[in-house]
Protein backbone atom coordinates (compact mmCIF):
# COMPACT_ATOMS: atom_id res chain seq x y z
CA UNK A 1 0.00 0.00 0.00
CA UNK A 2 0.94 3.96 -0.82
CA UNK A 3 2.70 5.24 2.06
CA UNK A 4 3.57 8.89 2.78
CA UNK A 5 6.71 9.80 1.25
CA UNK A 6 8.78 12.47 2.12
CA UNK A 7 12.32 14.04 0.67
CA UNK A 8 15.03 14.53 0.59
CA UNK A 9 15.70 11.88 3.58
CA UNK A 10 18.47 13.47 4.44
CA UNK A 11 19.58 17.02 3.99
CA UNK A 12 22.71 18.96 5.04
CA UNK A 13 23.11 22.88 5.31
CA UNK A 14 24.48 25.81 6.64
CA UNK A 15 23.45 28.65 8.79
CA UNK A 16 21.37 31.35 7.54
CA UNK A 17 20.84 29.19 4.36
CA UNK A 18 17.18 27.69 3.12
CA UNK A 19 15.56 24.23 3.08
CA UNK A 20 12.87 23.16 1.46
CA UNK A 21 11.04 19.37 2.64
CA UNK A 22 8.60 18.01 0.39
CA UNK A 23 5.80 16.05 1.73
CA UNK A 24 3.34 13.42 -0.36
CA UNK A 25 0.36 12.48 1.56
CA UNK A 26 -1.59 8.90 1.20
CA UNK A 27 -3.49 8.88 -1.59
CA UNK A 28 -7.29 10.63 -1.04
CA UNK A 29 -6.02 11.75 2.17
CA UNK A 30 -6.64 15.44 2.70
CA UNK A 31 -5.05 16.53 6.04
CA UNK A 32 -1.42 17.03 6.36
CA UNK A 33 0.57 17.66 9.53
CA UNK A 34 4.52 18.20 9.66
CA UNK A 35 6.56 17.83 12.92
CA UNK A 36 9.68 18.36 14.31
CA UNK A 37 11.40 15.90 16.40
CA UNK A 38 14.85 17.34 18.09
CA UNK A 39 17.10 14.68 19.07
CA UNK A 40 15.40 12.31 22.33
CA UNK A 41 12.32 14.41 21.87
CA UNK A 42 9.16 13.69 21.19
CA UNK A 43 7.61 14.80 18.18
CA UNK A 44 6.56 18.66 18.15
CA UNK A 45 3.39 20.12 16.22
CA UNK A 46 3.85 22.95 13.28
CA UNK A 47 1.28 22.53 11.12
CA UNK A 48 -1.29 21.33 9.64
CA UNK A 49 -3.23 21.80 6.31
CA UNK A 50 -6.96 20.99 5.82
CA UNK A 51 -8.44 20.99 1.44
CA UNK A 52 -5.30 23.18 0.73
CA UNK A 53 -6.18 25.50 3.43
CA UNK A 54 -3.89 26.31 7.28
CA UNK A 55 -6.41 24.56 9.56
CA UNK A 56 -4.02 24.81 12.61
CA UNK A 57 -0.73 26.35 13.76
CA UNK A 58 1.47 24.43 16.40
CA UNK A 59 4.53 25.60 17.46
CA UNK A 60 6.56 26.49 14.04
CA UNK A 61 9.09 29.74 13.42
CA UNK A 62 8.38 32.57 11.80
CA UNK A 63 11.19 31.50 9.64
CA UNK A 64 9.38 28.64 8.56
CA UNK A 65 6.50 28.49 6.16
CA UNK A 66 4.36 25.70 4.73
CA UNK A 67 1.34 25.39 2.41
CA UNK A 68 -0.61 22.63 0.62
CA UNK A 69 -0.79 22.17 -3.23
CA UNK A 70 -3.44 21.14 -5.38
CA UNK A 71 -2.30 17.90 -5.71
CA UNK A 72 -1.95 17.77 -1.71
CA UNK A 73 1.57 17.37 -1.63
CA UNK A 74 2.79 20.10 0.92
CA UNK A 75 6.31 21.59 1.41
CA UNK A 76 8.09 23.32 4.17
CA UNK A 77 10.34 26.11 3.71
CA UNK A 78 12.29 27.03 6.55
CA UNK A 79 14.72 30.04 6.08
CA UNK A 80 18.01 31.61 8.06
CA UNK A 81 18.41 28.57 9.12
CA UNK A 82 19.91 27.97 12.79
CA UNK A 83 21.97 25.36 14.61
CA UNK A 84 18.59 24.28 16.67
CA UNK A 85 16.84 23.65 13.56
CA UNK A 86 19.04 20.43 12.92
CA UNK A 87 16.12 17.39 13.89
CA UNK A 88 14.10 15.24 11.88
CA UNK A 89 10.90 16.60 10.17
CA UNK A 90 7.84 13.93 9.78
CA UNK A 91 4.92 14.37 7.56
CA UNK A 92 1.73 13.22 8.18
CA UNK A 93 -1.74 12.94 6.69
CA UNK A 94 -5.03 11.52 7.39
CA UNK A 95 -8.97 11.34 5.87
CA UNK A 96 -10.30 14.13 7.00
CA UNK A 97 -13.77 11.96 7.70
CA UNK A 98 -12.05 9.85 10.31
CA UNK A 99 -10.37 13.05 11.89
CA UNK A 100 -10.94 12.18 15.40
CA UNK A 101 -11.10 8.53 15.51
CA UNK A 102 -8.42 7.97 13.12
CA UNK A 103 -4.94 7.69 13.01
CA UNK A 104 -2.04 9.78 11.42
CA UNK A 105 0.19 7.59 9.08
CA UNK A 106 3.84 9.21 9.14
CA UNK A 107 6.70 9.26 6.98
CA UNK A 108 9.81 8.03 7.13
CA UNK A 109 10.65 11.51 8.11
CA UNK A 110 13.82 13.89 6.67
CA UNK A 111 16.52 14.48 8.51
CA UNK A 112 18.11 18.08 8.35
CA UNK A 113 21.57 18.91 9.55
CA UNK A 114 22.51 22.73 9.85
CA UNK A 115 26.25 22.71 10.25
CA UNK B 1 -5.17 22.64 27.00
CA UNK B 2 -5.18 18.64 25.97
CA UNK B 3 -1.96 16.97 26.84
CA UNK B 4 -0.05 13.75 27.25
CA UNK B 5 1.91 12.38 30.36
CA UNK B 6 3.52 9.41 29.80
CA UNK B 7 6.47 7.37 31.95
CA UNK B 8 9.69 8.20 31.52
CA UNK B 9 12.47 5.81 30.56
CA UNK B 10 14.66 4.60 29.60
CA UNK B 11 13.30 1.37 30.33
CA UNK B 12 15.51 -1.82 29.93
CA UNK B 13 13.85 -5.66 30.70
CA UNK B 14 14.75 -9.23 30.02
CA UNK B 15 13.30 -11.18 27.41
CA UNK B 16 10.22 -12.45 28.38
CA UNK B 17 8.93 -9.93 30.89
CA UNK B 18 6.18 -8.07 31.66
CA UNK B 19 6.18 -5.03 30.55
CA UNK B 20 3.87 -1.85 31.75
CA UNK B 21 4.30 1.95 30.28
CA UNK B 22 2.07 4.42 31.64
CA UNK B 23 0.24 6.70 29.38
CA UNK B 24 -2.42 9.47 31.50
CA UNK B 25 -3.98 12.64 29.59
CA UNK B 26 -5.48 15.51 29.89
CA UNK B 27 -8.80 16.37 27.59
CA UNK B 28 -11.40 18.07 26.80
CA UNK B 29 -14.39 16.26 25.26
CA UNK B 30 -13.57 12.81 24.13
CA UNK B 31 -10.10 12.15 22.25
CA UNK B 32 -8.87 9.06 20.82
CA UNK B 33 -5.73 7.89 22.34
CA UNK B 34 -3.05 5.99 20.54
CA UNK B 35 -0.14 4.56 20.77
CA UNK B 36 2.98 4.66 18.40
CA UNK B 37 6.06 3.10 18.11
CA UNK B 38 9.33 4.27 16.59
CA UNK B 39 11.96 1.54 15.73
CA UNK B 40 15.61 3.59 15.31
CA UNK B 41 15.84 5.29 12.16
CA UNK B 42 12.35 5.08 11.05
CA UNK B 43 9.26 7.08 11.30
CA UNK B 44 6.13 6.59 13.86
CA UNK B 45 4.09 3.63 13.16
CA UNK B 46 0.67 3.05 14.96
CA UNK B 47 0.65 0.32 17.27
CA UNK B 48 -2.88 -0.02 18.78
CA UNK B 49 -6.00 2.86 18.94
CA UNK B 50 -9.04 3.40 21.09
CA UNK B 51 -11.73 5.58 20.58
CA UNK B 52 -14.11 5.53 23.39
CA UNK B 53 -14.01 4.59 27.35
CA UNK B 54 -13.65 1.43 27.84
CA UNK B 55 -12.53 0.18 24.53
CA UNK B 56 -9.44 -2.20 24.58
CA UNK B 57 -6.57 -1.60 21.44
CA UNK B 58 -4.47 -4.14 20.60
CA UNK B 59 -1.93 -5.23 18.52
CA UNK B 60 1.38 -7.42 18.30
CA UNK B 61 0.23 -9.03 21.49
CA UNK B 62 0.76 -4.98 23.10
CA UNK B 63 -2.94 -3.90 24.81
CA UNK B 64 -4.04 -0.87 26.09
CA UNK B 65 -7.35 0.15 27.46
CA UNK B 66 -8.89 3.70 27.37
CA UNK B 67 -10.44 4.43 31.08
CA UNK B 68 -12.12 7.56 31.47
CA UNK B 69 -12.15 7.40 35.45
CA UNK B 70 -8.29 7.40 35.62
CA UNK B 71 -7.70 9.48 32.34
CA UNK B 72 -4.97 6.47 31.51
CA UNK B 73 -4.27 4.37 28.69
CA UNK B 74 -1.12 1.74 30.17
CA UNK B 75 0.38 0.11 27.16
CA UNK B 76 1.13 -3.71 28.34
CA UNK B 77 2.62 -6.57 27.05
CA UNK B 78 2.58 -9.82 28.28
CA UNK B 79 6.15 -11.31 27.10
CA UNK B 80 8.72 -9.21 25.42
CA UNK B 81 11.08 -9.85 23.09
CA UNK B 82 14.13 -8.19 21.61
CA UNK B 83 12.85 -7.10 18.58
CA UNK B 84 10.24 -4.76 20.83
CA UNK B 85 12.90 -2.52 21.34
CA UNK B 86 11.92 0.54 20.52
CA UNK B 87 11.00 4.09 21.42
CA UNK B 88 6.48 3.96 22.20
CA UNK B 89 4.61 7.17 22.35
CA UNK B 90 1.26 7.95 24.04
CA UNK B 91 -0.83 10.17 21.96
CA UNK B 92 -4.20 11.71 21.96
CA UNK B 93 -5.88 13.17 19.40
CA UNK B 94 -8.70 15.97 19.95
CA UNK B 95 -12.06 16.13 20.14
CA UNK B 96 -11.52 18.34 16.72
CA UNK B 97 -8.72 16.17 15.60
CA UNK B 98 -6.74 19.01 14.17
CA UNK B 99 -4.03 18.08 16.46
CA UNK B 100 -2.29 15.30 18.04
CA UNK B 101 -0.65 15.57 21.00
CA UNK B 102 2.45 13.10 22.27
CA UNK B 103 3.77 12.05 25.09
CA UNK B 104 7.34 12.36 25.71
CA UNK B 105 7.93 8.88 24.80
CA UNK B 106 10.03 5.67 26.49
CA UNK B 107 12.80 4.18 25.27
CA UNK B 108 12.61 0.48 26.04
CA UNK B 109 15.73 -1.98 25.85
CA UNK B 110 14.86 -5.41 25.44
CA UNK B 111 18.04 -8.07 26.15
CA UNK B 112 18.23 -11.49 25.91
Amino acid sequence: AAGVIQSPRHLIKEKRETATLKCYPIPRHDTVYWYQQGPGQDPQFLISFYEKMQSDKGSIPDRFSAQQFSDYHSELNMSSLELGDSALYFCASSFSATRNTGELFFGEGSRLTVL
Amino acid sequence: GDSVTQMEGPVTLSEEAFLTINCTYTATGYPSLFWYVQYPGEGLQLLLKATKADDKGSNKGFEATYRKETTSFHLEKGSVQVSDSAVYFCALSGYTGNQFYFGTGTSLTVIP
